[in-house]
């Protein structure tokens, strides 16, 4: 089974710097997917960016990217330029799926407080 | 457009009431989910439709019973709640299956949520 690990609860951060949110997963599938998910304090989960892990080149979408190391099984979000609106929870994901569709396994998250 | 709506945002309701929950896409997509947050706890998923038909339920107790009326409606009826179900109540939805790149792309948008407070 599919496992993710964040190992930052919580992690500050001057605004206009980047940050970086560590993600470490666990599967023993070949082809897999990871997420990473905004959450602020609406409720609402904003999807950020993804990676397949045969993706050759890291992920970028606008301010965010993601920082794949498959060997380590690790996949940071990075933040760069950060605003007070990044303030938030911030879930990496990986799809527990097959046929019957598709189960999302989050990490514990973290908590994202950019300061003024 | 990647937009889910739930409705309502807030729901009070007492452990005998029943009450349901809704959720809606226009993405043409053909699987929906449920998943059950509580404070400061990531989501668990409760039930996957796919093509309208119920593929994955998560053990969920039977009070909680969901209904996919057609390819863009997926509801939730509550009935019999107990205060610990009190939580945000999370529907997204995802392409769905079929083709060669299968479900580990799948990418899953989500609605604002459901707060839901049983009394």
């Amino acid at each position: 089974a599919q496992k993710i690990t964040q190992t930052q609860p919580g992690m500050f951060v001057q605004e206009k710097e980047a940050v970086t949110l560590d993600c470490t997963y666990d599967t023993s599938d070949q082809s897999y997917g990871l997420f990473w998910y905004k959450q602020p304090s609406s409720g609402e989960m904003i999807f950020l960016i993804y990676q397949g892990s045969y993706d050759e080149q890291n992920a970028t979408e606008g301010r965010y990217s993601l920082n794949f190391q498959k060997a380590r099984k690790s996949a940071n979000l990075v933040i760069s330029a950060s605003q007070l609106g990044d303030s938030a929870m911030y879930f990496c994901a990986m799809l527990e799926g097959d046929n019957q569709g598709g189960k999302l396994i989050f990490g514990q998250g973290t908590e994202l407080s950019v300061k003024p | 457009d990647t937009e889910v709506t739930q409705t309502p945002k807030h729901l009070v309701m007492g452990m005998t009431n029943k009450k349901s929950l809704k959720c809606e896409q226009h993405m043409g997509h053909r699987a929906m989910y449920w998943y059950k947050q509580k404070a400061k706890k990531p989501p668990e998923l409760m039930f996957v439709y796919s093509y309208e038909k119920l593929s994955i339920n998560e053990s969920v107790p039977s009070r909680f019973s969901p209904e996919c009326p057609n390819s863009s409606l997926l509801n939730l009826h509550l009935h019999a709640l107990q205060p610990e179900d009190s939580a945000l109540y999370l529907c997204a939805s995802s392409q769905g299956p079929g083709g060669l790149a299968g479900w580990g792309t799948e990418t899953q948008y989500f609605g604002p949520g459901t707060r839901l407070l049983v009394l």
